[in-house]
C-alpha cells in the first residue's frame, strides 16, 4: 500500500461545483502539504500544515481551503471550481529526511 | 516563498552521456533535496543534502550542497533511457518553513 494515498486519482467537474480532494498517510508525519502542478510551472504550494492545529497558506491559496481532520488526513477543497484550477494536485508529507508524495489527482474543470 | 531557479529547463541527450543540472536560490537554505517524477506519478526523493559542501551519491546520481548554501547541483553519469523524467530541486530554509520547489528539468534520453 502507498504511504501517501490521494483520492480520487482523476476527476472531471463542472464550473461552480464544490469539490474535495482527500489525502491520507501512514507515515506518521506531522507535516502535510498540498501542491499544484502545471506544465512549465513546477510544484506550487497551496496550503501546508505542521500539525493538526496548524494551517498555513502557501503561495497560491486563493480559491482553495483545507481541513486537517487528523494527523493522517489532510483534505483540499475547491469551494467553487473554475477552469483555471484544472491541474495535477499532489499531497505530500514530510519529516527531517524530506517530503514524500502521493500519486496525484488529475482535476479537470469544464 | 523563496524563489528557486532551476536550469536547464529541458535536456535532450543520447544514452551514455553525462547530465548536469543545477538550482540556485536568492536565500540561504539548510536542506536541499532532489526529486524525480515519472509520467503519471508523484515525485520521488532521490538525494537529500543537509550540510553545506556535502557531496552525496545514489548510484549514478551525485548531488552537491553548495558552500554558499544558495545552490545545489545534480549530476547523472552514463545516462540510460529510464532516466527520462522531470527532475526537481527543493530547498528548505529550516524546519519551520515549507519546502520550495524549482520548476523542474525535463530530461529526454535517446537510445
Amino acid at each position: 500500500d502507498a504511504d501517501v494515498t490521494q483520492t480520487p486519482r482523476n476527476r472531471i467537474t463542472k464550473t461552480g461545483k464544490r469539490i474535495m480532494l482527500e489525502c491520507s498517510q501512514t507515515k506518521g508525519h506531522d507535516r502535510m502539504y498540498w501542491y499544484r502542478q502545471d506544465p512549465g510551472l513546477g510544484l506550487r504550494l497551496i496550503y501546508y500544515s505542521f500539525d493538526v492545529k496548524d494551517i498555513n497558506k502557501g503561495e497560491i491559496s486563493d480559491g482553495y481551503s483545507v481541513s486537517r481532520q487528523a494527523q493522517a488526513k489532510f483534505s483540499l477543497s475547491l469551494e467553487s471550481a473554475i477552469p483555471n484550477q484544472t491541474a495535477l494536485y499532489f499531497c505530500a508529507t514530510s519529516d527531517s529526511r524530506g517530503a514524500f508524495f502521493g500519486q496525484g489527482t488529475r482535476l479537470t474543470v469544464v | 516563498g523563496q524563489q528557486l531557479n532551476q536550469s536547464p529547463q529541458s535536456m535532450f541527450i543520447q544514452e551514455g552521456e553525462d547530465v548536469s543540472m543545477n538550482c540556485t536560490s536568492s536565500s540561504i537554505f539548510n536542506t536541499w533535496l532532489w526529486y524525480k517524477q515519472d509520467p503519471g506519478e508523484g515525485p520521488v526523493l532521490l538525494i537529500a543534502l543537509y550540510k553545506a559542501g556535502e557531496l552525496t551519491s545514489n548510484g549514478r546520481l551525485t548531488a552537491q550542497f553548495g558552500i554558499t548554501r544558495k545552490d545545489s547541483f545534480l549530476n547523472i553519469s552514463a545516462s540510460i533511457p529510464s532516466d527520462v523524467g522531470i527532475y526537481f530541486c527543493a530547498g528548505q530554509r529550516d524546519s519551520g518553513y515549507a519546502l520550495n520547489f524549482g520548476k523542474g528539468t525535463s530530461l529526454l534520453v535517446t537510445p
